[in-house]
């Protein structure tokens, strides 16, 4: 079954410092999100993304984050300048089209990265 | 925003024994989704199950979506059931948020 994967599995960095998660998608899925999960806390969104640009962003994602589609392949989240409160599990997702009965499809997660700000 | 409500917060079972875990949400739905969180942080995707009734294994679930709840139903459970069941709804058409709910704490001893 195809999956969604993310790289990399863990990743810590200095305050102030700018990191890049990222992120391969289901290849004929055509909605991409970003969620994070700081620990013992429930999942949160962050933003959501479909035809090269933004569709919906919380107001968590601020002027921080951004997300890009560089390639066809893959989809990233770059936070600028890291605080301590970003410390946290990052998920990303993709979902497909709505079925024919119109229904929406789910959405499937990767394993997330577990981001660590000293 | 919707607002989903897990129930109970955290459920402490002996191996073997059956369970039944509540997902509340305050509007109609187009997506409903369970997963479980491992030890590990890995959610693993459970069921989608935006209404009726679905069985894998020892797990099942039933969304009433009129009623704007779902019931995750777990059998014989075993130690490595444990871990944090997530309930997570869609209000809007696809590409929209999931918007999870706090989860249950499912702790199963041997």
């Amino acid at each position: 079954e195809p999956e969604v994967t993310q790289t990399p599995s863990h990743q810590v960095t200095q305050m102030g410092q700018e990191v890049i998660l990222r992120c391969v998608p289901i290849s004929n899925h055509l909605y991409f999100y970003w969620y994070r999960q700081i620990l013992g806390q429930k999942v949160e969104f962050l933003v959501s993304f479909y035809n090269n640009e933004i569709s919906e962003k919380s107001e968590i994602f601020d002027d921080q984050f951004s997300v890009e589609r560089p390639d066809g392949s893959n989809f990233t989240l770059k936070i600028r300048s890291t605080k301590l409160e970003d410390s946290a599990m990052y998920f990303c997702a993709s979902s497909g089209s709505r079925t024919v009965w119109g229904l929406n499809q789910p959405q499937h997660f990767g394993d997330g990265t577990r981001l660590s700000i000293l | 925003g919707i607002q989903v409500e897990q129930s109970p917060p955290d459920l402490i079972l002996q191996e073997g024994a059956n369970s039944t875990l509540r997902c509340n949400f305050s509007d109609s739905v187009n997506n409903l989704q369970w997963f479980h969180q491992n030890p590990w942080g890995q959610l693993i995707n459970l069921f989608y199950i935006p209404s009726g009734t679905k069985q894998n294994g020892r797990l099942s679930a039933t969304t009433v979506a009129t009623e704007r709840y779902s019931l995750l139903y777990i059998s014989s459970s075993q130690t490595t059931d444990s871990g944090v069941y997530f309930c997570a709804v869609e209000k809007e058409t696809s590409g929209s948020r999931l918007t999870f709910g706090e989860g249950t704490q499912l702790t199963v001893n041997p």
